[in-house]
């Protein structure tokens, strides 16, 4: 089946730095990845897709300057949060389009879960 | 546009039991709709989907859930709840099946007691 992986499962920083959290397809390639936040005991909502060797497409409301994506191969996808604050402290759920035996689906990856201090 | 209620954010059944987590969408064009459960800390899993094939769709675990479009509900069954069932469920709507985001519920977080 197709696997998803995420880098790192959970991270802590300090208020003010920023952090990279990575999304790997692991034994297919994904022209496009989806980025997802849950805050605490809520939904997922989507926040961007990405789309590899293309600029990512954000939701309203999302910053793009500083939520920063960047697909750059057909199985890695980057999430940068930059100058991060203690409200973006969430969990980052990211998933990726596979199109396996004629079938088109999603995949996602484990979550990483983001604090912020 | 897409949207997805779920009614009833916490729901409890005693082990053995049925569990019913109810789910209503709103689409513009024919809708594809999934279950996805996620248990503490982890990612999601999808339990079953549906593509506009059979109406009554069969997923893992022994859940299922029909498509009823004259009431737009995807309701998701279990015959007899385990303990092991106990988890937050998410319906979803898109599109289709991966070239679009899906739009997610609020969530159901089902409790079993013993």
């Amino acid at each position: 089946g197709a696997v998803v992986s995420q880098h790192p499962s959970w991270v802590i920083c300090k208020s003010g730095t920023s952090v990279k959290i990575e999304c790997r397809s692991l034994d297919f390639q994904a022209t496009t990845m989806f980025w997802y936040r849950q805050f605490p005991k809520q939904s997922l909502m989507l926040m961007a897709t990405s789309n590899e060797g293309s600029k990512a497409t954000y939701e309203q409301g999302v910053e793009k300057d500083k939520f920063l994506i960047n697909h750059a191969s057909l199985t890695l996808s980057t999430l940068t949060v930059t100058s991060a604050h203690p409200e973006d402290s969430s969990f980052y759920i990211c998933s990726a389009r596979a199109t396996l035996a004629g079938r088109d689906e999603q995949y996602f990856g484990p979550g990483t879960r983001l604090t912020v201090t | 546009a897409q949207s997805v209620t779920q009614l009833g954010s916490h729901v409890s059944v005693s082990e053995g039991a049925l569990v019913l987590l109810r789910c209503n969408y709103s689409s513009s064009v024919p809708p594809y709709l999934f279950w996805y459960v996620q248990y503490p800390n982890q990612g999601l899993q999808l339990l079953l989907k549906y593509t506009s094939a059979a109406t009554l769709v069969k997923g893992i675990n022994g859940f299922e859930a029909e498509f009823k479009k004259s009431e737009t509900s995807f309701h998701l069954t279990k015959p007899s709840a385990h303990m092991s069932d106990a988890a937050e469920y998410f319906c979803a709507v898109s599109e289709d099946t991966g070239r679009r985001a899906l739009t997610f519920g609020s969530g159901t977080r089902l409790q079993v007691q013993p």
